[in-house]
Parts: C-alpha cells; structure tokens; sequence
C-alpha cells in the first residue's frame, strides 16, 4: 500500500500543552482516518475525513483533510494525562471500494502533569 | 455489541510450535482484517475478508501464515511453524463491506520463545 508519514515519532509534553502531529501521502488519500490506541488496546477511532478542506472537531481534538489531499493533521488542545498513548492516522486512496486502510507510524505522546 | 472479540490475549510458546489466533467479528460487519503491529514496522496489513473471501493477502510475510474464515462470526490466524520473528501483536478488525471506518478487537500479543 502507499506510504504514509507520520510525524512527529513521539512528544512528551506537559499537561495544559496543544499538541501537532501530521500524516503525508506520496498519493491522493480520498479518507483520513486518525485513531487512538492506548497500551494493551487496540485502535479507536478519533475522527474521520472524507472531503479536501476539511475541518472537524471531537471535543479537544480537530482534525483537518489537506486541501492537497496528500496530507492531514490532528490538533490536541489543552493536553491532559489521559491523553497519553499513540495516535495513527489511516488513510484509504479509494472511497468506499473495500481496500483496506493504511496507517501511519504512529506519533507516541507522553504527557506529563 | 460486544465488539470484536480476539482470544488469546496473550500468547507465548516455543519456536517451531503452531499458534492460532482467532477473531470474532461484529455481527452485521462482513469485512475482516488481520494486522500485526512491531516496533519497527507499525501496523502491517496481513490479509482481509469480504463476505469470508479472502480478497488481498499479498501481506501474509510467507507459506507458514494462513488465515481462513469459515463463517461470517468467525475467522483464524494461523502459523505454523512458528518463529521469534513472529513475536508481534496481532489484530483483527473489522467493518461493513464498503465503510473505512475499522472497528479493532484487543489484539493477540504473541511471544515466540
């Protein structure tokens, strides 16, 4: 499958911080998926995309659909301890054609209070 | 909804030992994935289902990974023999045919002594 980079690889910051973290494609992603997975878990679902522009909201998360298609990003604002864990994004190149999704590294975040 | 259910939740054995892993699906989802997940390499796609089919298992890393699905509620992951190269965790997931959103179970963390 296509490539996806996921960056940054880990942060550790401190509670009450915003967090960034980004995802690119080399190819034209149609979804963005990301998800959360805490130790011991598996992958949950933070927020889907599925338009170019983009723009939505779960509580303190905000994700955005790049205007390129190749690219998405996750905002974390006001960090508290249990958002620790690490954060995939998901992409699929083809809407609703069954292909599987898939996932970036993962960016590893530690917060600390 | 019990969500997707994988047993076991933990595994170790012997190198040259077969393991099986398996999945139940949500009932009503008709598409099965298997990922495994390293350190080094994230989250892997190994093979996925539609409608107990296997569709693209260009992922299964060699002839000692199988995986079959014989119902709709159930599917397994076979290796056999097993090696250390085999410690990973692995998940199934799963999802209507068509949607992108993956509902994931827990994950099997298979040690391979």
């Amino acid at each position: 499958g296509q490539q996806l980079n996921q960056s940054p690889q880990s942060m550790f910051i401190q509670e009450g911080e915003d967090v960034s973290m980004n995802c690119t494609s080399s190819s034209i992603f149609n979804t963005w998926l990301w998800y959360k997975q805490d130790p011991g878990e598996g992958p949950v679902l933070l927020i889907a995309l599925y338009k170019a522009g983009e723009l939505t909201s779960n509580g303190r998360l905000t994700a955005q659909f790049g205007i390129t298609r190749k690219d998405s990003f996750l905002n974390i604002s006001a960090s508290i301890p249990s958002d620790v864990g690490i954060y995939f994004c998901a992409g699929q190149p083809t809407q609703n054609s069954g292909y599987a999704l898939n996932f970036g590294k993962g960016t590893s975040l530690l917060v600390t209070p | 909804d019990a969500g997707v259910i994988q047993s076991p939740r933990h595994e170790v054995t012997e190198m040259g030992q077969e393991v099986t892993l398996r999945c139940k699906p949500i009932s009503g989802h008709n598409s099965l994935f298997w990922y495994r997940q390293t350190m080094m390499r994230g989250l892997e796609l190994l093979i996925y289902f539609n409608n107990n089919v296997p569709i693209d298992d260009s992922g299964m890393p060699e002839d000692r990974f199988s995986a079959k699905m014989p119902n709709a509620s159930f599917s397994t992951l076979k290796i056999q023999p097993s090696e250390p190269r085999d410690s990973a965790v692995y998940f199934c997931a799963s999802t209507r045919r068509g949607a992108n959103v993956l509902t994931f179970g827990a994950g099997s963390r298979l040690t391979v002594l």
